[in-house]
């Protein structure tokens, strides 16, 4: 079965680091790979996905299939980043979307 | 509006009584999701609906949970015997069946 692994439950960085949320996933054919984020207050929304190779409000993130993993990176941390952060896995055009636990990313000055 | 609408946005209830929860998705939009969202566990997958497929229930959690999705459009999670472990936050999405869901803004289950 599909799985989706976030290791951390919690990141904390100052503002101007650099962020990586890391995220992992167990499915042995090709699968389609998202990252959601939810602001505090806001519904939860999609930020990225692998196939668009697209960077969002300067994040990117790059399937690993070797390594089966798809982090999240930023290369300096604002304090508007701060918020709960998950990966998601789907695997087929019809199936299901699998979320990880979340990560809560809280930068501070 | 043209979001993910779900209704209550709170809910309290008694241990042992049946709630109906309501989600009216982005219309044209062929899928639909239900969560549960709750503190250590992140958004745990309960039903599926895709079209006019038989719905994916792998992610119902006991025989106590079920959802119908009507004319393909509004859905209906229905919990019976409610008990105090199914408080959480439980989120509706919808998409056009590929992997962008658009969320609700959740309803706030409280089992007393």
């Amino acid at each position: 079965a599909q799985r989706v692994t976030q290791p951390e439950k919690l990141l904390s960085v100052f503002k101007g680091a650099p962020v990586e949320l890391k995220c992992n996933y167990s499915y042995s054919g090709s699968p389609e790979l998202f990252w959601y984020v939810q602001y505090s207050r806001q519904r939860l929304q999609l930020l990225l996905r692998h196939i668009s190779r697209e960077s969002i409000k300067g994040f990117t993130a790059d399937l690993n299939k070797g390594e089966t993993s798809f982090h999240l990176k930023k290369p300096f941390a604002q304090e508007e980043d701060s918020a709960m952060y998950y990966c998601a896995l789907r695997t087929g055009t019809a199936s299901k979307l699998t979320f990880g636990t979340g990560t809560r990313l809280q930068v501070t000055l | 509006g043209a979001g993910v609408s779900q209704s209550p946005s709170n809910k309290v209830t008694e241990k042992g009584k049946d709630v109906e929860l309501r989600c009216d998705p982005i219309s044209g939009h062929t899928a639909l999701y239900w969560y549960r969202q709750s503190l250590g566990q992140g958004l745990e997958f309960l039903i599926y609906f895709q079209g006019n497929s038989a719905p994916d229930k792998s992610g119902l959690p006991s025989d106590r949970f079920s959802a119908e999705r009507t004319g393909g459009s509004v859905s209906t999670l229905t919990i019976q015997r409610t008990q105090q472990e199914d408080s959480a936050v439980y989120l509706c999405a919808s998409s056009l069946g590929t992997g962008k869901l658009f969320f609700g803004s959740g309803t706030q289950l409280s089992v007393l």
